[in-house]
């Protein structure tokens, strides 16, 4: 298994551009989740999936959207790049609701707004 | 409103010697808690967990001791070794799916 998998690693955006990033699992995972995290800071749960064609708000929703049409892929769009979504994005899945020890992270897309 | 915070931002420690890193956290409602370590330009990778029926668990070098009456939370690193280096997170559970995370502290091992 590839395990999770993002794209792009790397990626500068300048301010109203607007771009997705991908997320892709291959362990038949249910829920899948975005996290930011800022420089020197934990981790801010975006938006989260309980299955294919459910998704809900985290904690910092605001500027985000997803959706789920896959079990596999969870994409994170950002309609209106603003400085303040400078920030390194991960992308985790796990296969069942309190499975949260077995919560797998991806590599992270590190996102620079100019 | 909920919190979970750190004590130390940067530990410093001597290759072989034990290293103790603290969380502490503010939701008494919390009942799952979770260490993660991260390796510089990685994810998360998780490390132990503890359920609050518990006051300790330990697992492979690392131990967690949990005091509810203090809500503090402790990741212990016995024989501390280079590749240990990291940032280590505490993350505590109070809801389904919400993990709520410390803002870290980085764990330096000396030669």
């Amino acid at each position: 298994n590839a395990g999770v998998t993002q794209t792009p690693k790397f990626r500068i955006l300048k301010i109203g551009q607007s771009m997705t990033l991908q997320c892709t699992q291959d362990m038949n995972h249910n829920y899948m989740y975005w996290y930011r995290q800022d420089p020197g800071m934990g981790l801010k749960l975006i938006y989260y999936s309980v299955g294919a064609g459910i998704t809900d708000k985290g904690e910092v929703p605001n500027g985000y959207n997803v959706s789920r049409s896959t079990t596999e892929d969870f994409p994170l769009r950002l309609e209106l790049a603003a400085p303040s979504q400078t920030s390194v994005y991960f992308c985790a899945s796990t296969s069942t609701l309190r499975g949260l020890d077995e919560q797998f992270f991806g590599p992270g897309t590190r996102l620079t707004v100019l | 409103g909920e919190s979970v915070g750190l004590h130390l931002p940067t530990l410093s420690v001597q290759e072989g010697d034990n290293s103790i890193i603290n969380c502490a956290y503010s939701n008494s409602a919390s009942d799952y808690f979770i260490w993660y370590k991260q390796e510089s330009g990685k994810g998360p990778q998780f490390i132990i967990d503890i359920r609050s029926n518990m006051d300790k668990r330990q697992g492979q070098r690392v131990t967690v001791l949990l005091n509810k009456t203090v809500k503090h939370l402790s990741l212990q690193i016995a024989a501390t070794q280079p590749g240990d280096s990291a940032v280590y997170f505490c993350a505590e559970n109070s809801s389904s799916y919400k993990l709520i995370f410390g803002s870290g502290t980085r764990l330096l091992v000396r030669p």
